[in-house]
């Protein structure tokens, strides 16, 4: 069965950076795109960008452009986000989600929450 | 980008009554060339990620209750429970996969009258 386990909750200061896991498993790694989505406390969701497994290529939104980086590691099938200077504002819950052909996210991570204080 | 806009914000409604919420696309979402919609609708319980409920706009993923239906095209899209029940309290997104950057509605949450 499809399972995306994300690493464990974060506690960081303010501009510190942080890198967030998301192990793949029960399907073929390269044949699906990653996504990114946080989630701020009582808030919507915010797509922050996606990555190629195949050849690690990505595309990020545009807030996060320059602080956020998405990486993979195709021999243990997991893919990385690190965002750096963080801020309050940054706290958040952030998810992995799978991309389904066509651009929808059919599996998600259970998330991994961040938070960000002095 | 594409903003998606959800109304209502909220709403409650009667176990066994309709719930019905509205999602508008700022550009339509509707691809000529195969006739498909780049919709998709969620729904996350509290404190869960979010769990696909459908896609291409009116699609129902595996498992989810009949009671759900998506409908709409082009900027106008609806998801509509027939009969409330309680493991239906939920917030509910649509989303969509049109073009990059991905973008979702600000959310509905739906409970129990």
């Amino acid at each position: 069965q499809v399972q995306l386990v994300q690493s464990g909750a974060e506690v960081k200061k303010p501009g510190a950076s942080v890198k967030v896991s998301c192990k793949a498993s029960g399907y073929t790694f390269n044949s699906y795109y990653m996504h990114w989505v946080r989630q701020a406390p009582g808030q919507g969701l915010e797509w922050m960008g996606i990555i190629n497994p195949i050849d690690g290529t990505t595309s990020y939104a545009q807030n996060f452009q320059g602080r956020v980086t998405m990486t993979r590691d195709t021999s243990t099938t997991t893919v990385y986000m690190e965002l750096s200077s963080l801020r309050s504002e940054d706290t958040a819950v952030y998810y992995c989600a799978r991309n389904v052909a066509g651009g929808f996210f059919d599996y998600w991570g259970q998330g991994t929450l961040v938070t960000v204080s002095s | 980008d594409i903003v998606m806009t959800q109304s209502p914000d909220s709403l409650a409604v009667s176990l066994g009554e309709r719930a019905t919420i509205n999602c508008k696309s700022s550009q339509s979402v509707l691809y000529s060339s195969n006739n498909k919609n780049y919709l998709a609708w969620y729904q996350q319980k509290s404190g869960q990620p979010p769990k696909l409920l459908f896609y291409w706009a009116s699609t129902r993923e595996s498992g989810v209750p009949d009671r759900f239906s998506g409908s709409g095209s082009g900027t106008d899209f609806t998801l509509t429970i027939s009969s409330l029940q309680a493991e239906d309290v939920a917030v509910y997104y649509c989303q969509q996969y049109y073009t990059t950057p991905r973008t979702f509605g600000q959310g509905t949450k739906v409970e129990i009258k």
